[in-house]
């Protein structure tokens, strides 16, 4: 069955630490790659998107992803983190089979950055 | 904001019932999914329209319905109430199924 992990379910960091959460998937086809963020309070927002193209995509904030079709995954990172990047991360992939989209997310990851 | 809406914020329903959830997609969407969240988890899909069909379907089973509408806003029934429907209800409206963005959810409570 298709599905996507996130390999960390809390991190903790520093500010100015640097920030790396995993993502794999399980999808031998053609895939669309998210990151989306929910801060405290907020609704879910798109991070950044990968359809085709450069595997090394920018979001907004500083955050970058990097698309390894070999691998399977979709790393998020950032060089250096915030306080105000505290929030929980979802990964996310979509698909098309047969003839209908599917949609499936992590179980998402909690990032706490101490000030 | 997103623009995208959901109503209502909060519900609470008893095992058995019928519940209707209702989503405005931001101005120009064409293309409204539902999502289940349950407490600790990702989202998980429900089923998505695209200009008013049905156009994707999770593993949900068919006592979750919903319609979309000509003006693209969309409602999701979910029948026979169980305790395990307790969850948040996010809608994400997107243009011909790109990007989507998300609306602030509903949360249902069945008891």
């Amino acid at each position: 069955a298709q599905s996507v992990s996130q390999h960390n379910h809390h991190v903790i960091l520093s500010e100015a630490a640097s920030l790396e959460l995993g993502c794999n998937y399980s999808y031998g086809g053609t895939v669309n790659l998210f990151w989306y963020v929910q801060y405290p309070g907020q609704h879910l927002q798109l991070l950044l998107k990968y359809f085709s193209g450069d595997p090394l995509v920018k979001g907004i904030k500083g955050f970058e992803a990097e698309f390894i079709k070999s691998k399977f995954s979709f790393n998020l990172r950032k060089p250096s983190v915030q306080w105000s990047d505290t929030a929980e991360y979802f990964c996310a992939v979509n698909f098309l089979t047969s003839g209908t989209y599917k949609y499936i997310f992590g179980t998402g990851t909690r990032l706490k950055v101490l000030a | 904001e997103t623009g995208v809406t959901q109503s209502p914020t909060h519900l609470i329903k008893t095992r058995g019932q019928q519940v209707t959830l209702r989503c405005s997609s931001q101005s120009g969407h064409n293309t409204v999914s539902w999502y289940q969240q349950a407490l600790g988890q990702g989202p998980q899909f429900i089923f998505q329209y695209y200009r008013e069909e049905e156009n994707g379907r999770g593993n949900f089973p068919p006592r979750f319905s919903g319609l979309q509408f000509p003006n693209y806003s969309s409602e999701l029934n979910v029948n026979a109430l169980e305790l395990d429907d307790s969850a948040l209800y996010l809608c994400a409206s997107s243009r011909d199924k790109e990007t989507q963005y998300f609306g602030p959810g509903t949360r249902l409570l069945v008891l």
